[in-house]
C-alpha cells in the first residue's frame, strides 16, 4: 500500500532548530517534496528532493535516503510565523500523483 | 501574476443539492488535481487531468464529477450522492511531465451543510 507517516505535533521555541521527520512506503518514487501550509490556506512548496543528500535553502534543509524511505526537513533559527503544518508528499513514477502525509502541525513559542 | 484562482471561499450546500467549485488556472499548465482535505488527514485526490478533455479518478472519487474543456479550468461538482461532503477543497495545477515541478495551489474553498 501506500503510507507516509509524519509526526502529529510538534513545539519548539523561537530562534532554535526543528527537525520533521517522513517516512514513506509506496509503490513508486518521483521525488519527495515538502510544502507548508498555513491554517486556512493553501500549501506553498518548499522543498524538493529526488536524490539521497541534503538540500539547503536558507533557513530551510531537506535531506533525502530513499533506501530507507526517509526524508526530514530542518528549519534553523525558527520564528513565529513557521508556525504552520508541513507536509511531506511523494510524487508517484508517472509524474502527475502525489501523495500526501497528514502534516506534522510545529508551534513555535517565544 | 499568474495563478490559482477557487471561488467560492465559501460554499453551504443543502440535502439534496449539487453545488460546483470552480478551478481557474493562468499558468499556463497543462495538469490539474482536485484534493479534498479533512482535519488531521492529508490532502486525498478527488480527481486529476493531464489534458484538455480528460480526466482520471483519484483515490476518493465517489459522489464527485468534472469537466475539462478548457485547459485553464477545472470545475469541481460535489452531488448528492457525496454524503460527507464538509471538507475543505484544494484545487492544483502543475506543467505535464516534469517531475521535479510542484504543485500550485489554489486558496481553497470551504464547504459545509446546512
Amino acid at each position: 500500500g501506500q503510507n507516509i507517516d509524519q509526526p502529529t505535533e510538534m513545539t519548539a521555541t523561537e530562534g532554535a532548530i526543528v527537525q520533521i521527520n517522513c517516512t514513506y512506503q509506496t509503490s513508486g518514487f518521483n521525488g519527495l517534496f515538502w510544502y507548508q501550509q498555513h491554517a486556512g490556506e493553501a500549501p506553498t512548496f518548499l522543498s524538493y528532493n529526488v536524490l539521497d543528500g541534503l538540500e539547503e535553502k536558507g533557513r530551510f534543509s531537506s535531506f533525502l535516503s530513499r533506501s530507507k524511505g526517509y526524508s526530514y526537513l530542518l528549519l534553523k533559527e525558527l520564528q513565529m510565523k513557521d508556525s504552520a503544518s508541513y507536509l511531506c508528499a511523494v510524487r508517484d513514477t508517472g509524474g502527475f500523483k502525489t501523495i500526501f502525509g497528514a502534516g506534522t502541525r510545529l508551534f513555535v513559542k517565544a | 501574476d499568474g495563478g490559482i484562482t477557487q471561488s467560492p471561499k465559501y460554499l453551504f450546500r443543502k440535502e439534496g443539492q449539487n453545488v460546483t467549485l470552480s478551478c481557474e488556472q493562468n499558468l499556463n499548465h497543462d495538469a490539474m488535481y482536485w484534493y479534498r482535505q479533512d482535519p488531521g488527514q492529508g490532502l486525498r485526490l478527488i480527481y486529476y487531468s493531464q489534458i484538455v478533455n480528460d480526466f482520471q479518478k483519484g483515490d476518493i472519487a465517489e459522489g464527485y464529477s468534472v469537466s475539462r474543456e478548457k485547459k485553464e479550468s477545472f470545475p469541481l461538482t460535489v452531488t448528492s450522492a457525496q454524503k460527507n461532503p464538509t471538507a475543505f477543497y484544494l484545487c492544483a495545477s502543475s506543467p505535464q511531465g516534469t517531475g521535479h515541478q510542484p504543485q500550485h495551489f489554489g486558496d481553497g474553498t470551504r464547504l459545509s451543510i446546512l
